[in-house]
Formats: C-alpha cells, structure tokens, sequence
C-alpha cells in the first residue's frame, strides 16, 4: 500500500496564524484522510475527501486535493494552543487500509 | 458516538512474559478492528487486519506467532505480545471500523508498552 508523504515535518507558528499542510501520494486513491495524534495518545480522525472532491470545509479546517498532481492540502485557519499536534494524512485505496506518512508536527505558540 | 477504548493504557512488563492489550468499540459494533504500532516520532503502522469471527491478516514481517490477535466478538479484538523482548516496547493503538463505504476508522487511545 501507499503512505502519504507530509510536508513541512515540523512547523511553528504564532496562535491566530493559519497553518498549513502537504500531503503528497503516488497512486490513484479512493479518498484521502486526514488525522490528528496529541502526543501519546491515539488519533482522531478530521476529515475526509473523496477523489472526486477538490476541497472540503470542517469548521477551522479546509482540505484540498488534486489529483493531477497527487497532492492534498490541509489548512488550519486562526490557529490555537490545542491545535499543537502531528498531523497525518492517509491515502486510501482500499476502504480498510490506511497507510499513513510520518506525519506533520505542528506547534503553535501562545 | 463512535468510542474505542484500550485497556491498559501504559504497561511495563518483564522480558519473556506475555501481555494482553484490549480494544473495543464502546457504542458500535466492528467486523474489523487494526492494530497499528508506533515508535516515537514515526509514523503508524498496520500490524494487522482483525476480523470477527476469523483469522486475522497479519502484514508482512509481522509475526503472527508473536502478536496472537483474537477478535471473539464485535466489540472486542485483543492483541497479545507473546514472550516480549525490549525490542516490542512500542505504543500499540487500535482502530474499529464503521463499515461505512469509506471505512472510517476510528482510534482508541493507545497502549504504551515497555519491556524490561
């Protein structure tokens, strides 16, 4: 199976900033998950988008996908303290498997 | 809705001995739960592939004699680390699936596992 490849690994900013993601994958895909993990704990699902989809809306999240280019973007607007976490984006193929990339590590400071 | 539980949730044990990590689904019933592990810092990965009722798929490279996996009913799955070595100190987690059409998983909270 595929993992996603995340971009920046690591990413710091200010609280009230917009954060933003990359995801990158290399086969065809049946959807795209995004996930969060707090640190030690499990994972929490955020959002889904279906290839036929360009972007979806989850309150302060907004996810893009592009195809053509096997890409997906998320983006955290107004970001806060709470949203400090690794963010990890599964391309899935098969409905029952998730393969996940390393993950993205956002900080946002105070 | 949608709750997993892992039970226990940080565990120390010595080498040779086995231990027992339960998942379940607290509000909805799972045909298939995963098990993931996670060393820090890296990504999950799918150990495998828990079915109700069957044997369960395991990925390749991972040890089916090691990691024994019963899923006995439609809320629970167990994974049992079988003669634990310090190289299994690992954070296992578990998912359940919705059976929905895209199979959303959801995850429990993780099982922190260290071996002495």
């Amino acid at each position: 199976s595929q993992q996603g490849e995340e971009d920046p690994q690591a990413l710091s900013i200010q609280e009230g900033e917009n954060a933003t993601m990359n995801c990158s994958y290399k086969t065809s895909i049946n959807n795209l998950q995004w996930y969060r993990q707090n640190s030690g704990r499990g994972l929490v699902h955020l959002i889904l988008i279906r290839s036929n989809e360009r972007e979806k809306h989850s309150g302060r999240l907004r996810v893009t996908l592009d195809t053509s280019k096997k890409s997906s973007s998320l983006l955290i607007t107004a970001s806060r303290a709470a949203d400090t976490a690794s963010y990890f984006c599964a391309p899935t193929t098969d409905a029952n498997r998730l393969a996940f990339g390393k993950g993205n590590q956002v900080v946002v400071i105070p | 809705g949608a709750v997993v539980s892992q039970h226990p949730s940080r565990v120390i044990c010595k080498s040779g001995t086995s231990v027992k990590i339960e998942c379940r689904s607290l509000d909805f019933q799972a045909t298939t739960m995963f098990w993931y592990r996670q060393f820090p810092k890296q990504s999950l990965m799918l150990m495998a592939t828990s079915n109700e009722g069957s044997k369960a798929t395991y990925e390749q490279g991972v040890e089916k004699d090691k990691f024994l996996i019963n899923h006995a009913s439609l809320t629970l799955s167990t994974l049992t680390v079988t003669s634990a070595h310090p190289e299994d100190s690992s954070f296992y987690i578990c998912s359940a699936s919705l059976q929905d059409f895209y199979g959303t998983q959801y995850f429990g909270p993780g099982t922190r596992l260290l071996v002495l």
